[in-house]
């Protein structure tokens, strides 16, 4: 089956625009999570829904960086006024509820110039 | 915090090498432990999982062995192939609590020479 979708796949902004990343989870994961990934660093923790309980936001970096997501399906990833160190590979990962695997998509580069 | 250290690459071997990569780890409780791995041009996928102390998760000739003693969690292969070229990541999850979120290492690369 279809695995874990994000979009674009490369985004290039200027400093200072707002981007916003997509995720598109597996189909009945209730799970989503969003990490980043700057250069020849680990992934970062940001973002975590299930199901319809309030996100844990405590990965967030600042109040530029927000994520919704409609009930059990798609996520978006927003960064208002993009700065140069936001400049990393944005994944999603999805999971069932309760289960330790996580399913990653295959990530947004994100540019900011 | 929870933390992940893991050793520094690149690593480069060649075919049917033994391959170590170190991974140690900080954290309350007993976590749980995992290994992913990212091909080129491809997502993270899991490649092994060890829940327990002591637990010795394995998958396509990998094998990690959960050591609380050291908090390691060492990767290991008898023989590596060239299709083993790729970036490894050590990451935990905290065992109590509400966080759900993985901890990531840094990641090592590795590059298996024919």
């Amino acid at each position: 089956g279809a695995g874990v979708s994000q979009s674009p796949s490369n985004k290039v902004t200027e400093k200072g625009k707002d981007v916003e990343l997509r995720c598109d989870p597996i189909s009945g994961h209730t799970a989503l999570y969003w990490y980043r990934q700057r250069l020849g660093q680990g992934l970062e923790f940001l973002i975590y829904f299930q199901g319809n309980s309030a996100p844990d936001k405590s990965g967030l970096p600042s109040d530029r960086f927000s994520a919704e997501r409609t009930g059990e399906s798609v996520s978006t990833l927003t960064i208002q006024r993009t700065q140069q160190e936001d400049s990393a590979v944005y994944l999603c990962a999805s999971s069932l509820a309760g289960h330790y695997e996580q399913y990653f998509g295959p990530g947004t580069r994100l540019t900011v110039t | 915090g929870d933390s992940v250290t893991q050793m520094e690459g690149p690593v480069t071997l060649s075919e049917e090498a033994f391959l170590t990569i170190n991974c140690t780890y900080t954290a309350t409780g007993y976590p749980s432990l995992f290994w992913y791995v990212q091909y080129p041009g491809e997502g993270l996928q899991l490649l092994l999982k060890a829940t327990k102390a002591d637990d010795k998760g394995s998958n396509k000739g990998f094998e990690a062995t959960y050591r609380k003693e050291t908090t390691s969690f060492h990767l290991e292969k008898g023989s590596v192939q060239v299709s083993d070229s790729a970036v490894y990541f050590c990451a935990l999850r905290e065992a109590s609590g509400s966080a759900r979120q993985l901890t990531f290492g840094s990641g090592t690369q590795l590059t298996v020479l024919p």
